[in-house]
C-alpha cells in the first residue's frame, strides 16, 4: 500500500500570503488528486491529475509534482480557503489518502 | 446537476449489521463508479472498495473485505453497502462517491451517513 505524507500537518496563513502544501508519497504514483474538506461537510474535489483544477476552484489554486513529491499552492490566501486538504493517489492498489493539512487562517 | 443522496444516520448495536444507501441522480447512474469511503471521527479517509453498476463488479480494499458488502439496483440508480459484525471501530462517517470508469479520482461525494456502534 502507497503510504502518503502530508506536510505541514497544521499551519495558519494570513490574507494574501502564499501557501504549500505538500504531499510525499511511499512509491511513484502517476497522478495525485487534492480535495478539500471544511468542517462538516462532504470533501470536494479541487484538484485532479497533479495540476488540472475542479470545476468552480478559484485560479489562486494550482497543483504541481511528479513521482513522490506533489505539492498544492495558494497564490493568495483568502478567508473562504480555510479548511483540511487531503491528497489521494489512484495509481496503485488500494487507494489511499494522507492524513491531511489543516488550513487556518491567521 | 450530479446528487449522491444517502440514507440517515444510523444507531446500531455491536455485532449488528447495517445497510447504507446511496441514491445517484443526475447522470446516467450505469456510466460511474460508486465507490464508499469511511472517515472516523475527526480523522482522514479510508477507500472501502468500488461497485460498477453496469456490471456488478465489485473490488475491496483488503481492509474491508470480510467487513463491507457492495451492491447496487441499477431499477431505482441506488448503491448499498453493508456492513456487518459492527463494533465500536466501525463508528465512522460513510461517503458515497463516484469515478468515471478508469479515472481515480472522485469527482461528486455524498453528504455522508453517520454510524454509531453502541449497546
Amino acid at each position: 500500500e502507497i503510504v502518503l505524507t502530508q506536510s505541514p500537518t497544521t499551519m495558519a496563513a494570513s490574507p494574501g500570503e502564499k501557501v504549500t502544501l505538500t504531499c510525499r508519497a511511499s512509491s511513484s504514483v502517476s497522478y495525485m488528486h487534492w480535495y478539500q474538506q471544511r468542517s462538516g461537510t462532504s470533501p470536494k474535489l479541487w484538484i485532479y491529475e497533479t495540476s488540472k483544477l475542479a470545476s468552480g476552484v478559484p485560479n489562486r489554486f494550482s497543483g504541481s509534482g511528479s513521482g513522490t513529491s506533489y505539492s498544492l499552492t495558494i497564490n493568495s490566501m483568502e478567508t473562504e480557503d480555510a479548511a483540511t486538504y487531503y491528497c489521494q493517489q489512484g495509481s496503485s492498489y488500494p487507494d489511499t489518502f494522507g492524513a491531511g493539512t489543516k488550513l487556518e487562517l491567521k | 446537476q450530479v446528487n449522491l443522496l444517502q440514507s440517515g444516520a444510523a444507531l446500531v448495536k455491536p455485532g449488528a449489521s447495517v445497510k447504507l444507501s446511496c441514491k445517484a441522480s443526475g447522470y446516467t447512474f450505469t456510466d460511474y463508479y460508486i465507490h464508499w469511503v469511511k472517515q472516523s471521527h475527526g480523522k482522514s479517509l479510508e477507500w472501502i472498495g468500488y461497485i460498477n453498476p453496469n456490471s456488478g463488479y465489485t473490488n475491496y480494499n483488503e481492509k474491508f473485505k470480510s467487513k463491507a458488502t457492495l451492491t447496487v439496483d441499477k431499477s431505482t440508480n441506488t448503491a448499498y453497502m453493508e456492513l456487518s459484525r459492527l463494533t465500536s471501530e466501525d463508528s465512522a462517517t460513510y461517503y458515497c462517491t463516484r469515478t468515471a470508469p478508469y479515472y481515480w479520482y472522485f469527482d461528486f461525494w455524498g453528504p455522508g451517513t453517520m454510524v454509531t456502534v453502541s449497546s
